[in-house]
């Protein structure tokens, strides 16, 4: 079983939709990082949390460390957030990374 | 500019070939990384480093040799590719383990 999971691993959404996705993880953290990878790009940082929520404009991040859970929502979702979201914790000096959410938003 | 770079954004070798991917950071940032990106099996640690000389091995190193000669630089060796080796690189900075900055990453084959 994978450390960090994430689902779903494939969505595809119609433009202005709200979005979830869900990361759940099974070791101790010391923080929770959310990723967004385009086709072919590089990979951009969105989040980082270790308690509570975040915001930054259309996107929000959550995270629960009693329940080892973490949720990115996407408010008013547009084609340009295509892309890979990725889960990634924190952990004993390492970073370890779920396989990844592909999102499709349809216009 | 300030920021990651890596270079080659693409790189062919033949199996047997020794290749090197380079990775440049400009912040001074004291940690850097080195992951492998394949399909179904996310990103893995192939290698970081906590400083200058200080290298340490991360969940796939087999076939694969760092050095960290400057803070800046952090060079990725394959010493003879495989086609297993056939992936995407990312090279990454931290200043403090808690922010993460990737690069564009590599995408090498191995034929």
């Amino acid at each position: 079983k994978n450390e960090v999971e994430q689902s779903p691993q494939n969505l595809t959404a119609q433009e202005g939709e709200f979005i979830t996705i869900n990361c759940s993880y099974s070791v101790g953290i010391s923080a929770l990082h959310w990723l967004q990878q385009h086709p072919g790009g590089g990979i951009v940082s969105l989040f980082m949390l270790s308690s509570g929520k975040k915001k930054h404009g259309r996107l929000i991040a959550t995270i629960n460390i009693q329940e080892k859970h973490s949720s990115l929502h996407i408010t008013a979702s547009h084609p340009r957030d295509s892309a890979v979201y990725i889960c990634a914790v924190d952990a004993t000096n390492k970073l370890i990374f779920g396989t990844g959410t592909l999102l499709a938003v349809q216009p | 500019d300030a920021g990651i770079t890596q270079s080659p954004r693409y790189k062919i070798t033949e199996t047997g070939r020794q290749v090197t991917l380079m990775c440049h950071q400009t912040w001074s940032h004291s940690y850097m990384f080195w992951y492998r990106q394949d399909l179904g099996h996310g990103l893995r640690l192939i290698y970081y480093s906590a400083a200058a000389d200080i290298t340490d091995k991360g969940e796939v190193p087999d076939g694969y040799v760092v050095s960290r000669s400057k803070t800046e630089n952090f060079p990725l060796t394959l010493e003879s590719a495989t086609r297993s080796q056939t992936s995407v690189y990312f090279c990454a900075s931290s200043r403090d383990r808690y922010g993460y900055t990737f690069g564009s990453g590599t995408r090498l084959t191995v034929v």
